[in-house]
């Protein structure tokens, strides 16, 4: 069965340090993997995805099929990065269904 | 002003009611889904409509329904089969037209049984 693991709960850095939120999955497909974000008070939205090959804010993932890895990356944290961050798996083919990790807290201190 | 609007934001409901959760799309999206998350848990799909007229069950369908009249609406009811309603729901919806497109997500609606 798919599955998306988001190992950390915490991540606490100081703001110009890098970060790496890990992200791991389980599939017998060819993934489709996402990265959503939700700042304080505000909805879930998509950051990027791994099809589109982009770097959003500074953020870029790259997927890893040997290690089943999708980590997001940033060389230097801003305070504003502080939120909630997900990892998703597209399942089900034209279904569209994904399924999420349980969320890594970024914490970026001053 | 597209995009998907969650209505109410907080909802309670006493033990053995029914309660309908509404959400709307102006986006034009095909598909729409529902998702609880619970504390430590992530999203877990509940339910999903790819077309009006028809939907399937997610993961956690149990003690839940929904319908898709129109392309637009995909509200959830929360029965008094659903034994622990009490958490943060969430839809989304997206084109139908492969998974790499993303979803657009809603506020979310707080449900609390008391």
């Amino acid at each position: 069965a798919q599955r998306v693991t988001q190992p950390e709960k915490l991540l606490s850095v100081f703001k110009g340090a890098p970060v790496e939120l890990k992200c791991n999955y389980s599939y017998s497909g060819s993934p489709e993997l996402f990265w959503y974000v939700q700042y304080s008070r505000q909805r879930l939205q998509l950051l990027l995805r791994h099809i589109s090959r982009e770097s959003i804010k500074g953020f870029t993932a790259d997927l890893n099929k040997g290690e089943t890895s999708f980590h997001l990356k940033k060389p230097f944290a801003q305070e504003e990065d502080s939120a909630m961050y997900y990892c998703a798996l597209a399942y089900g083919g034209a279904t569209n269904k994904l399924i999420f990790g349980t969320g890594t807290l970024l914490a970026v201190q001053p | 002003d597209g995009g998907i609007t969650q209505s109410p934001k907080y909802l309670f409901r006493k033990e053995g009611q029914n309660v309908t959760l509404s959400c709307e799309q102006n986006l034009n999206h095909d598909a729409m889904y529902w998702y609880r998350q619970d504390p430590g848990q992530g999203l877990r799909l509940i339910y999903y409509s790819q077309i009006v007229n028809d939907f399937q069950k997610g993961d956690i369908a149990e003690g839940y329904s929904v319908s898709r009249e129109k392309k637009e609406s995909f509200p959830l009811t929360v029965t008094s089969a659903q034994k622990n309603p009490t958490a943060f729901y969430l839809c989304a919806s997206t084109r139908n037209q492969g998974a790499g497109y993303g979803y657009t997500f809603g506020s979310g609606t707080r449900l609390t049984v008391v």
